[in-house]
């Protein structure tokens, strides 16, 4: 149980494009999900919090402009790149939390997104 | 606020050796703490977590970690690690409240060669 899919693995877009990742909870309600950035051998910074029916929580310094994140329902969530450019080039990674399993998250396989 | 220092970026080991993945962390709460492995490529998957109760927490894989609560650590230790354990390890903390969201170290990457 307790599985998190993202799509796609990895996507390739000319830079001033729109790139949409989707982040799912397969089997459970997620509540709360959250999208984390890595760089090449770097931590995961968080980048927002999504509940669901309200708006992102955004994290000092992510342009919210920029990073749009919809989270409609109890399974899904939506990370948009705007206008990207290869600065945005990186591995998104979400996560998802369920009500009944305390402050445990559940990842996602993570997306790479390469701007050219 | 809370913070997670990993002292080590890089640990290389043999094959069936111990070994011992450092990690502090700094809060003026109480924190849940977590241990994470990933692999190239790959999203994070977790080994094991201390929520409370017994401070020694057994993992997936064979892995095990002890809180210690005075020494703000909860190191990761394996008695015999494999090949196939050659992978970033990151050690996070959550407070207990709220959205409860997790900061991480800088990771750990273990290599493990025969």
């Amino acid at each position: 149980g307790a599985v998190v899919s993202q799509h796609p693995s990895w996507v390739i877009c000319k830079s001033g494009t729109s790139v949409k990742i989707e982040c799912r909870s397969l089997d459970f309600q997620a509540t709360t999900m959250f999208w984390y950035r890595q760089f090449p051998k770097q931590s995961l910074m968080l980048m927002a919090t999504s509940n669901e029916g309200s708006k992102a929580t955004y994290e000092q310094g992510v342009e919210k402009d920029k990073f749009l994140i919809n989270h409609a329902s109890l399974t899904l969530s939506t990370l948009t790149v705007t206008s990207a450019h290869p600065e945005d080039s990186s591995f998104y990674i979400c996560s998802a939390k369920n009500r009944d399993t305390y402050n445990e998250q559940f990842f996602g396989p993570g997306t790479r997104l390469t701007v050219l | 606020a809370q913070s997670v220092t990993q002292l080590d970026s890089q640990v290389p080991v043999f094959e069936e050796a111990p070994v011992e993945l450092r990690c502090n962390y700094s809060s003026s709460v109480s924190v849940y703490l977590f241990w994470y492995v990933q692999y190239p490529n790959q999203g994070l998957q977790l080994l094991l977590k201390y929520l409370s109760g017994s401070t020694l927490v057994k993992g997936i894989n064979g892995f095990e970690a002890e809180f210690n609560k005075s020494q703000t650590s909860f190191h990761l230790r394996k008695p015999s690690v494999h090949i196939s354990d050659t992978a970033e390890y990151f050690c996070a903390v959550s407070d207990r409240g709220g959205y409860s969201t997790l900061t991480f170290g800088k990771g750990t990457m273990l290599l493990v060669s025969p």
